[in-house]
């Protein structure tokens, strides 16, 4: 079963500064299939990214999403005050569907 | 518009059977390409894929291994529902539960997800 770590724990920025989120798998992602959500207190998670580059419906440009066998990156542009929240990265390659333990991103 | 409208109970007592219903609007249980699945969230275990249901000419369902022994998954295509049971709860089952749909065109990912029922098991 592959594991997933994410890093940092917390990330504290600024609106409009460029966010950088990590997640490392312990073995090699099947095609690459990796995604990442969103989630906000009180709110399931969102899907923002799958695959690991395209983003999904309706999701802003500003999020971005690179990464190839363990290594993977969510990149945020230029944060906006609504994308204050904690983002996880899930492996979507085989039906374990294995989340890592989140990054939260909070206004410094 | 899809959604996902969660039910059920909030409160468990150790020992008993958490159930919990989804019913779908926009979409359908017996759809060919996506599947139907739970997910929990706490704060000790993270967020955590527990089963899923399914239909591909016939029904299937899957479980993930930590709860394959309490859980059922079972669709109701009268209701257009599907519902989760995990029996012989204990304070551990504790946790936000949520429905997701898996979507078609796209590989296990969760793209619709229910509002999320708090579940504590307590006596």
């Amino acid at each position: 079963e592959i594991a997933l770590t994410q890093s940092p724990g917390t990330l504290s920025l600024s609106p409009g500064e460029r966010a950088t989120l990590s997640c490392r798998a312990s073995q090699t992602i099947n095609n690459n299939y990796l995604a990442w959500y969103q989630q906000k207190p009180g709110q399931a998670p969102r899907l923002l990214i799958y695959g690991p580059s395209t983003r999904a419906i309706g999701v802003p440009d500003r999020f971005s999403g690179s990464g190839s066998g363990t290594d993977f990156t969510l990149t945020i542009s230029r944060l906006e005050p609504e994308d204050f929240a904690v983002y996880y990265c899930q492996d979507h390659g085989d039906v374990l569907f294995t989340f890592g333990p989140g990054t939260k991103v909070e206004i410094k | 518009q899809i959604q996902l409208q969660q039910s059920g109970p909030g409160l468990v007592k150790p020992s008993q059977t958490l159930s919990l219903t989804c019913t779908i609007s926009g979409d359908s249980v017996s759809s060919n390409t996506a599947t139907w699945n739970w997910i929990r969230q706490s704060p000790s275990r993270g967020l955590e894929w527990l089963g899923r249901t399914y239909y591909r000419s016939k029904w299937y369902t899957n479980y993930a291994v930590s709860v394959r022994s309490r859980i059922t998954v079972n669709p109701d295509t009268s209701k257009n529902q599907f519902s989760l049971h995990l029996n012989s709860v204990t304070p551990e089952d504790t946790a936000v539960y949520y429905c997701a749909r898996d979507p078609p065109q796209v590989h296990s990912v969760f793209d619709i997800w229910g509002q999320g029922t708090v579940v504590t098991v307590s006596s």
